[in-house]
């Protein structure tokens, strides 16, 4: 099966500009769910969607951030207008069930660089 | 509130010497445990989780794992290690199905041909 696909790989912007991130889950995966990691510092959580809604927002930073995830397909994560801060590599994950133990399925992420 | 420690920022073993990296944690209900692997320029690969049942797990490529409730640890052990595991290592926990899952801050492991 084909695994979690980000676009774009990277990305370097201007602080103020605004990115756009894409994330395509695994076919059938419901549960989404965005990631970041910044500074080499730990994994954050930002939000998850299930389906297309959002079942758990409460990682996301600010209202500079925007996810959607329409028809409940693939996702979009935009920054607007982007900061230094927002520098760093976000991820995305898929997962089949939304029991404890079903595993995240990772993308390769976006590596984000606000300069 | 969850919480994941992975006190090394580095660890370095020599090819085929055991090697373990270390991971705690800290949740109010009962854990559920990951380990995931980055290689360069890749997303996180799954490789094994602690749901319930034996406190050692078995995953992927030789890895395995510890669950110990009263030290609140799950460290990741491998018997003799190559050097294509040099990787970072992360150590993630929930604290129920429809949490979220919190990561730790990674440990780099590099095997020493």
């Amino acid at each position: 099966e084909a695994g979690v696909t980000q676009f774009p790989s990277h990305s370097v912007i201007e602080k103020g500009q605004t990115v756009t991130l894409r994330c395509d889950p695994i076919s059938g995966h419901d549960n989404l769910y965005w990631y970041r990691r910044v500074m080499g510092k730990e994994i954050k959580f930002l939000l998850h969607f299930v389906k297309e809604s959002k079942q758990d927002e409460s990682g996301m930073p600010n209202n500079r951030f925007l996810a959607e995830r329409t028809g409940g397909t693939y996702s979009t994560l935009k920054v607007q207008p982007a900061e230094l801060e927002d520098s760093g590599v976000y991820f995305c994950a898929s997962s089949q069930g939304q029991g404890g133990g079903s595993p995240l399925h990772f993308g390769n992420g976006t590596r984000l660089t606000v300069t | 509130a969850q919480s994941v420690a992975q006190p090394e920022d580095q660890v370095n073993v020599a090819e085929g010497n055991p090697l373990t990296v270390k991971c705690t944690y800290s949740v109010s209900g009962n854990p559920y445990l990951f380990w995931y692997v980055q290689y360069p320029n890749r997303g996180l690969q799954f490789l094994l989780k602690y749901i319930t049942g034996d406190n050692l797990v078995k995953g992927s490529y030789g890895f395995e794992a510890e669950f110990n409730k009263s030290q609140t640890s799950f460290h990741l052990k491998k018997p003799s290690a190559l050097v294509s595991d040099s990787a970072l290592y992360f150590c993630a926990v929930r604290d129920g199905p429809a949490r979220q899952l919190t990561f730790g801050s990674g440990t780099q492991l590099t095997v020493l041909p």
